[in-house]
């Protein structure tokens, strides 16, 4: 079955710790993208990445760092600089390609900070 | 970047009822996709539409990219199609952006 996995579902932290996401696919797919829900809101962007070892900020990137070290995982990295990290945190990928540019979602992490 | 707007913010039918929704976008764009985000918070994808007409049983998009706006139609409105729905573009870069939602509500 192809698609985007995101780990875990839920996820608590304490003030001060850093914490990692996860975020995998199987759809070949050569870009992915990391967004930030907060309630009743729409998603922010946070970190994209087009190409294996190279990614590029999103609207919101500060306290947060990601890597692409393979094509199919892209992680994000929560750091204690993250001010109000407490959020519902949505992965994506795409094609590059000229053509369709579809987006798919992983089923989201929501992180909450104790 | 491109600016997202959607209406109504809300929206409150009887089971049975028809509506539409409406997403503005102020630049020209590669990709709309139309998405219903369900009571746990995942993303159904509903329509890739950066033009034209679908139509995926009662649901139906039409996107009219020289006026820069896209419509969601839903007909004969059931329970289950409570939740928000995302209106989301991307212009030569990739990477969507998203309008604020429609919370939708349908009443038994």
């Amino acid at each position: 079955d192809g698609g985007i996995t995101q780990s875990p579902k839920y996820l608590f932290r304490k003030e001060g710790q850093n914490v990692t996401l996860s975020c995998e696919q199987n759809l070949n797919h050569d870009a992915m993208y990391w967004y930030r829900q907060d309630p009743g809101q729409g998603l922010r962007l946070i970190y994209y990445s087009q190409i294996v070892n190279d990614f590029q900020k999103g609207d919101i990137a500060e306290g947060y760092s990601v890597s692409r070290e393979k094509k199919e995982s892209f992680p994000l990295t929560v750091t204690s600089a993250q001010k109000n990290p407490t959020a519902f945190y949505l992965c994506a990928s795409t094609l590059v390609a000229a053509g369709n540019t579809e987006a798919f979602f992983g089923q989201g992490t929501r992180l909450t900070v104790v | 970047g491109i600016q997202v707007e959607q209406s109504p913010p809300d929206l409150i039918l009887q089971e049975g009822a028809n509506s539409t929704l409406r997403c503005n976008f102020s630049d020209s764009v590669n990709n709309l996709q139309w998405f219903h985000q369900n009571p746990w918070g995942q993303l159904i994808n509903l329509f890739y539409i950066p033009s034209g007409t679908k139509q995926n049983g009662r649901l139906s998009a039409t996107t009219v990219a020289t006026e820069r706006y896209s419509l969601l139609y839903i007909s004969s409105s059931q329970t289950t199609d409570s939740g928000v729905y995302f209106c989301a573009v991307s212009g030569s870069a990739r990477q969507l952006t998203f309008g604020s939602g429609t919370q939708l509500t349908v009443l038994p």
